[in-house]
């Protein structure tokens, strides 16, 4: 089945202690970004990636880190996480051409940090 | 930066009813699409029109573009209590095809 995996579904942390949120997907797409969404605010972009090794800032990168070694997976690095990170997150990807922007979304990880 | 943004904020209706929401934007786009999202989970693409279309239509759903007042609709007929969702309007700007996305339009249909 065709997905984009998030995990974890739930993460709580304190201030500071680093974590990684995992992104994969199975459908061989050169598109991958990173979204949170806060109450009123809708969906931010914070990193996108267009193919291996190539990543650039969104339009809410302060804080974050991301990186892309392998094409499935882009994991979201918060290395010293404040409590205005506190977010849902989403983790999307599409084929990354004109003609197929069409984006796949994760189920989302809900971020509290305290 | 936002580009696109819903109108109205909230809509609350009977089931059995049309709801139209709106979607304005700002520069020029490659293609304006639709997403959906039940509460807290991940956004599930409706429906994509191009800048060179003017409507098109996907079971109940039906949405419109007009590029000379850079705005789309999207029109749910006959709506459900299963239709209650949160409804996104993401644009690519014209050379990009990479979305932003708007706000939002939260719809509750009434059973």
């Amino acid at each position: 089945e065709a997905q984009v995996t998030q995990n974890p579904r739930y993460l709580i942390t304190v201030t500071g202690k680093k974590l990684t949120v995992t992104c994969s997907q199975n459908m061989n797409h050169e598109y991958m970004s990173w979204y949170r969404q806060d109450p009123g605010l809708g969906l931010r972009q914070i990193y996108y990636s267009m193919n291996v090794e190539v990543t650039d800032k969104g339009d809410v990168p302060e804080g974050y880190k991301v990186s892309r070694k392998e094409k499935r997976n882009f994991p979201l690095i918060l290395e010293s996480p404040s409590p205005n990170q506190t977010s849902l997150y989403f983790c999307a990807s599409s084929l990354g051409h004109l003609g197929s922007e069409k984006l796949f979304f994760g189920s989302g990880t809900q971020l509290s940090v305290l | 930066s936002q580009q696109g943004e819903e109108d109205p904020q909230a809509l609350s209706i009977q089931e059995g009813e049309n709801a139209t929401m709106n979607c304005s934007y700002k520069t020029s786009i490659n293609n304006l699409q639709w997403y959906r999202q039940n509460s807290g989970r991940g956004l599930v693409h409706l429906i994509l029109i191009r800048s060179n279309e003017r409507e098109k239509h996907s079971g109940r759903l039906r949405v419109t573009l007009d590029t000379s007042k850079k705005s789309s609709s999207l029109l749910i007929t006959a709506s459900r209590a299963a239709d209650t969702a949160s409804y996104f309007c993401a644009t690519a700007p014209g050379g990009s095809y990479i979305p932003t996305f708007g706000r939002g339009t939260s719809l509750i249909v009434h059973p």
